[in-house]
């Protein structure tokens, strides 16, 4: 099953914050972020598995909710460098496919000067 | 470095014909997936496999075909049965399909036309 990401695109100057989120409506194995430019490769940015769990990295992070079934994804003091496509992938192994990441559609950010 | 090789970059199909998609990995990898990507749909999708020698259909197989005989490779065909082939394909892989901890690595993708 899909997950709900969004919005499904923001426009932000450099240094202002941005919030992308990730829902299901059943609880998730696990929650994987990913960054794409255009016509390139996602990146791999981080993976949550436990309720109520936080991480990040430099002006990055994310959380997970208690009842895994959300996730958010917080970028601060935004870059031109954050510029992209932001795909959450959940797990769910009693769905079709198994272990295997299902994608949102994905949120369009651009940061502009 | 270690990493994922999709050939060709970009690929061309008549009507009719039947393609074929490279993906070739050397991060000694267990898991290897590939999705499709069209412009607001994300990423769906295709195939995915364990292991070498099996592998699982997704939520869009129809009109696609893998094989896994080398852990190493998992290349994709697109039959004549897929109507709309036309798309961006990413083939990624991860140390086990359970992957606790660790992300995919996706290869540069091959960007598919029908002619």
């Amino acid at each position: 099953q899909q997950p709900v990401q969004s919005p499904q695109a923001v426009i932000l100057r450099e240094g202002e914050d941005a919030v992308i989120n990730c829902s299901s409506s059943k609880a998730l194995y696990s929650v994987h972020w990913y960054r794409q430019k255009h016509g390139e490769a996602p990146i791999f940015l981080m993976i949550l598995l436990k309720g109520g769990e936080q991480k990040g990295h430099d002006k990055i992070s994310a959380s997970f909710n208690e009842k895994k079934q959300q996730s958010s994804l917080y970028l601060t003091a935004s870059q031109l460098s954050y510029s992209g496509t932001y795909f959450c992938g959940t797990q769910d192994p009693n769905s079709n496919s198994g272990y295997a990441l299902n994608f949102g559609k994905g949120t369009s950010l651009l940061v502009t000067p | 470095d270690g990493g994922i090789t999709q050939s060709p970059k970009y690929l061309f199909r008549k009507e009719g014909q039947n393609v074929t998609l490279s993906c070739e990995q050397n991060l000694n990898h267990d898991a290897m997936y590939w999705y499709r990507q069209d412009p607001g749909q994300g990423l769906r999708l295709i195939y995915y496999s364990q292991i070498v020698n099996d592998f699982q259909k997704g939520d869009i197989a129809e009109g696609y075909s893998v094989s896994r005989e080398k852990k190493e490779s998992f290349p994709l065909t697109v039959t004549s049965a897929q109507k709309n082939p036309t798309a961006f394909y990413l083939c990624a892989s991860s140390r086990a399909i359970q992957n606790r901890g660790t992300g995919y690595t996706f290869g540069s993708g091959t960007r598919l036309t029908v002619v």
